[in-house]
């Protein structure tokens, strides 16, 4: 089952826009990550935020987690079409002790930035 | 350092057949998990390996197994296709403790 939601499943946006993506989980968790794919490829790990931290930033990224409502958001600036892909957030539990060897994803949301 | 590889990329089998996929994880990553993902449950864990043993494993049918080698490679096998199984299979690697995992490219299985 999925322990994730993002919301929205799908955005489009313009290129120099920004673009936030929430995720919502439903257990305790280790940490939380966001990985991109592109078109039914292969997946590329983004950014991970441990459960005790809030914010976290990597280049034009920022994730935001909030362990008491269980969510988390990925905020991407100043878009560009090659963002185009879909975005994930996978949770790890606790009891994998961080290993990351057995990650829960959510659905997705499918990010369309045009030029 | 090179990245995860999955062999075939692309697989196309008949219902009853049984599939073998493989999966060299970046060296020196003891770890290597796998995951289905098709368009209607999404990505869904299938199970891990660490240093030749099994982990972890997900909520699926005994016609889905794996095993990993000696030097880290893995392989999963699917018996007994079914039509619901086409889906794209992912090979991820992790040092095994910590960090997060890199993923390979995925080998997409169609049954017919």
């Amino acid at each position: 089952s999925q322990q994730g939601e993002e919301d929205p499943q799908a955005l489009s946006i313009q290129e120099g826009e920004n673009a936030t993506m929430n995720c919502s989980y439903k257990t305790s968790i280790n940490n939380l990550q966001w990985y991109r794919q592109n078109s039914g490829r292969g997946l590329v790990h983004l950014i991970l935020i441990r459960s005790n931290e809030r914010e976290k930033h990597s280049g034009r990224l920022r994730v935001t987690l909030d362990t008491s409502k269980k969510s988390s958001s990925l905020l991407i600036t100043a878009s560009r079409a090659a963002d185009t892909a879909s975005y994930f957030c996978a949770t790890d539990p606790p009891t994998s002790g961080g290993s990351n060897y057995k990650l829960t994803f959510g659905k997705g949301t499918l990010l369309t930035v045009n030029p | 350092k090179a990245g995860v590889t999955q062999t075939p990329r692309y697989l196309i089998k008949t219902r009853g057949q049984q599939v073998t996929l493989s999966c060299s994880p970046i060296s020196g990553h003891r770890s290597v998990s796998w995951y289905q993902q098709t368009p209607g449950q999404g990505l869904q864990f299938l199970f891990e390996y660490f240093s030749e043993t099994q982990r972890n494993k997900g909520n699926f049918p005994g016609r889905f197994s794996g095993r990993q080698f000696s030097n880290s490679r893995s392989e999963m096998n699917v018996s007994t296709l079914e039509l619901g199984d086409s889906a794209l299979y992912l090979c991820a690697s992790s040092p095994g403790t910590s960090g997060p995992p890199s993923f390979g490219p995925g080998t997409r299985l169609t049954v017919l």
